[in-house]
C-alpha cells in the first residue's frame, strides 16, 4: 500500500458541469476526511466518514456537494453545477483511528485533486 | 469556534541554522491536540509533530521541537540544523480532544519556509 491515492490529480471543467473525485485511503483505515484548500489558505474541513457512515459535514458543503463512502472503502466527492469559486485543491486524508482518541494516531494525506473551473 | 493564526506568511533561513515558526490559537476547550504539518511543493501534506494539550512536556521529533504555552495559547515550531529539504509550507492545526467529538482539523493559513544554501 503506497498511501492515500486521489484521482484525478488535475481536473479542468467548464462552469455548470458536474465533476467527481475519488479517494482511496490506506487499506485498513476506517476514517476518511475531505478538505478543500484554496490559494494562500490552509485546508478547510468539508466532511468525514467512519467506515461508511458520514459523521460530520461542514457548512462549506453546500447542497451542490455530496460525498459517499460505499462499503467503507474508497470515497467519492461530487460537485454538481460547478462554479468558479469551487476552484481549489481537494485533499483527502485517512487515519486508522480518531486522531483525538488518545491513541497516537495520524491522518495521512493524499496529493490532492486540483480543480479549475473555467 | 476554534481559530488558528500564523502571523508569518513567509520566512527564510540559511542551511544549518535554526528557525522558529509562530502559531497562536483560540479555543475554550481544555482538552485538545495541536499539530504542525509540512506541505512540500507539489507533494502531500505530512505530519511533522503533535502535542497533546494535557501534556506539559514539549514534543520533539529529531530536529523539530515545539514550544507549547497553554496559557498563552501559543504553539511555535523550532527547526534546528535546517536542511534544504525543509523548504515547504508549514501549517499549524488544532483538533478538539473531546472523546467522540469532532475530528476535523482547523488549520492556519500557513508559513512558507525557504531554506537557502
Amino acid at each position: 500500500d503506497t498511501g492515500v491515492s486521489q484521482d484525478p490529480r488535475h481536473k479542468i471543467t467548464k462552469r455548470g458541469q458536474n465533476v467527481t473525485f475519488r479517494c482511496d485511503p490506506i487499506s485498513e483505515h476506517n476514517r476518511l476526511y475531505w478538505y478543500r484548500q484554496t490559494l494562500g489558505q490552509g485546508p478547510e474541513f468539508l466532511t468525514y466518514f467512519q467506515n461508511e457512515a458520514q459523521l460530520e459535514k461542514s457548512r462549506l458543503l453546500s447542497d451542490r456537494f455530496s460525498a459517499e463512502r460505499p462499503k467503507g472503502s474508497f470515497s467519492t466527492l461530487e460537485i454538481q453545477r460547478t462554479e468558479q469559486g469551487d476552484s481549489a485543491m481537494y485533499l483527502c486524508a485517512s487515519s486508522l483511528d480518531a486522531p483525538n482518541s488518545g491513541v497516537d494516531t495520524e491522518a495521512f494525506f493524499g496529493q490532492g485533486t486540483r480543480l479549475t473551473v473555467v | 469556534a476554534q481559530t488558528v493564526t500564523q502571523s508569518q506568511p513567509e520566512m527564510s533561513v540559511q542551511e544549518a541554522e535554526t528557525v522558529t515558526l509562530s502559531c497562536t490559537y483560540d479555543t475554550s476547550e481544555n482538552n485538545y491536540y495541536l499539530f504542525w504539518y509540512k506541505q512540500p511543493p507539489s507533494r502531500q501534506m505530512i505530519l511533522v509533530i503533535r502535542q497533546e494539550a494535557y501534556k506539559q512536556q514539549n514534543a520533539t521529533e529529531n530536529r523539530f521541537s515545539v514550544n507549547f504555552q497553554k496559557a498563552a495559547k501559543s504553539f511555535s515550531l523550532k527547526i534546528s540544523d535546517s536542511q534544504l529539504g525543509d523548504t515547504a509550507m508549514y501549517f499549524c492545526a488544532f483538533m478538539n480532544g473531546a472523546q467522540g467529538g469532532s475530528e476535523k482539523l482547523v488549520f492556519g493559513k500557513g508559513t512558507k519556509l525557504t531554506v537557502n544554501p
